[in-house]
């Protein structure tokens, strides 16, 4: 597609439910970053993938967080047993080259609440 | 340990005013500069980057940001706001760490009164 793409645009999930959030990043980017985005805190780092590894997953919060990505296109983030403190919106992003100099595009973000 | 610090959570400005956005950052090596904008229910676009050479970049939508290496900042400029430029801006900054893993700062909300 012409953009990064996430679904579902929106979750609503119980406590303690596993959720999945897709993400389908721009066509022939090999790098593709997931991101948190919490009220009041920001945008933080979670996970990077090149082609289908990651070398970096320490921004993982905990081993409830899992992702994959397969193909080199496709990836998942799973967040086992929701907490509350899950709620977010979790945003996918990819950049043509995992190098510095690549620019990197973000798509619209899951956005969860876990109740 | 790198980090970024946007000390204003939100600003007005008047529609036809000039706006600036601080931005300051810590980082060990020589840093790789971005600002991003947020509307609401939309992604981050980017609307411009600093990675070396000429300190004052200009980016997308007649914005700009200088670079300050003594004062550890990189802080965004525009000369006239437009209606349309309320959102959220997000400076963040990188490095040569093999990838490009950005620091984001918390965000500044921009609301343009008429």
């Amino acid at each position: 597609g012409a953009g990064v793409s996430q679904s579902p645009s929106n979750k609503v999930t119980e406590k303690g439910k596993d959720v999945e959030l897709r993400c389908d990043p721009i066509s022939g980017h090999t790098a593709l970053y997931w991101y948190r985005q919490s009220l009041g805190q920001g945008l933080e780092f979670l996970i990077y993938f090149q082609g289908n590894s990651a070398p970096d997953k320490s921004g993982l919060p905990s081993d409830r967080f899992s992702a994959e990505r397969t193909g080199g296109s496709v990836s998942t983030l799973t967040i086992q047993r929701t907490q509350q403190e899950d709620s977010a919106v979790y945003l996918c992003a990819s950049s043509p080259g995992g190098g510095t100099g690549n620019t990197i595009y973000f798509g619209e973000g899951s956005w969860l609440t876990v109740v | 340990a790198q980090s970024v610090t946007q000390p204003d959570i939100h600003i007005t400005v008047s529609e036809g005013a000039s706006l600036e956005l601080r931005c300051n950052y810590s980082y060990g090596a020589t840093p790789y500069l971005f600002w991003y904008v947020q509307s609401p229910g939309q992604g981050l676009q980017l609307l411009l980057k600093y990675f070396s050479g000429d300190t004052l970049v200009q980016g997308i939508k007649g914005f700009e940001a200088e670079f300050k290496r003594s004062q550890s900042s990189f802080n965004l400029r525009k000369p006239s706001v437009h209606w349309s430029d309320a959102a959220e801006y997000f400076c963040a900054v990188g490095g040569n760490t093999g990838f490009q893993k950005l620091v984001f700062g918390t965000g500044t909300r921009l609301l343009v009164s008429p």
